[in-house]
């Protein structure tokens, strides 16, 4: 089955503790995303990827950090720096990420402060 | 710069009645429109997208929408509720190198 997974569901994160969330893709897509997603609010772009090596920051990248080492993984680390982590993150993809292009979701990440 | 309006942040209906959800957007360009489906706790699941190729846009499990230029409007119809249709919706546009979400409608289906 092609699609987009991350793991864990659920995350728990304790005071000054960097965590990070994986996303992975198997359908052959070079654009990658993260987005962040609170209750009453639209999805917020947190980070994004054109190309393996390459990312740019979204609208809110601060706390947040990313690698793209590979074409078919995008991992997402909140650190200790976020003070306000607790919320639903989602992992997309799309095949160049284009203006227009759909992008695809993946099941998301539950992140909790303890 | 871009931006979606979903007017409602709830509705209501009843099973097997019509269902209306409102999108308004702005963009300085020609816009790529899209609508989203998530069920809690869940991903997002494209139901429809409209790319200027036609102005109404059928998408999967019966909605539709009809792109208006002079109303800046995307609305979401479905002629008949399903029990199984109760989700959050996200009216989205795309902008420069990204995409732009509306905040969503909740919409409720009672028996």
């Amino acid at each position: 089955d092609g699609g987009i997974t991350q793991s864990p569901k659920y995350l728990f994160r304790k005071e000054g503790q960097n965590v990070t969330l994986s996303c992975e893709q198997n359908l052959n897509h070079d654009a990658m995303y993260w987005y962040r997603q609170d209750p009453g609010q639209g999805l917020r772009l947190i980070y994004y990827s054109q190309i393996v090596n390459d990312f740019q920051k979204g609208d809110i990248a601060e706390g947040y950090s990313v690698s793209r080492e590979k074409k078919e993984s995008f991992p997402l680390t909140v650190t200790s720096a976020q003070k306000n982590p607790t919320a639903f993150y989602l992992c997309a993809s799309s095949i160049q990420g284009v203006r227009g292009e759909t992008q695809y979701f993946g099941p998301g990440t539950r992140l909790l402060v303890l | 710069a871009q931006s979606v309006t979903q007017l409602d942040s709830h509705v209501s209906v009843s099973e097997g009645t019509p269902v209306l959800l409102r999108c308004n957007y702005s963009s300085s360009y020609s816009p790529s429109l899209f609508w989203y489906v998530q069920h809690p706790n869940k991903g997002l699941q494209l139901l429809l997208k409209y790319t200027s190729a036609a102005t109404l846009v059928k998408g999967i499990n019966g909605f539709e929408a009809e792109f208006k230029k002079s109303e800046t409007s995307f609305h979401l119809t479905k002629p008949s509720a399903h029990m199984s249709d109760a989700a959050e919706y996200f009216c989205v546009v795309t902008g420069f190198q990204k995409l732009v979400f509306g905040t969503g409608t909740r919409l409720l289906v009672s028996p």
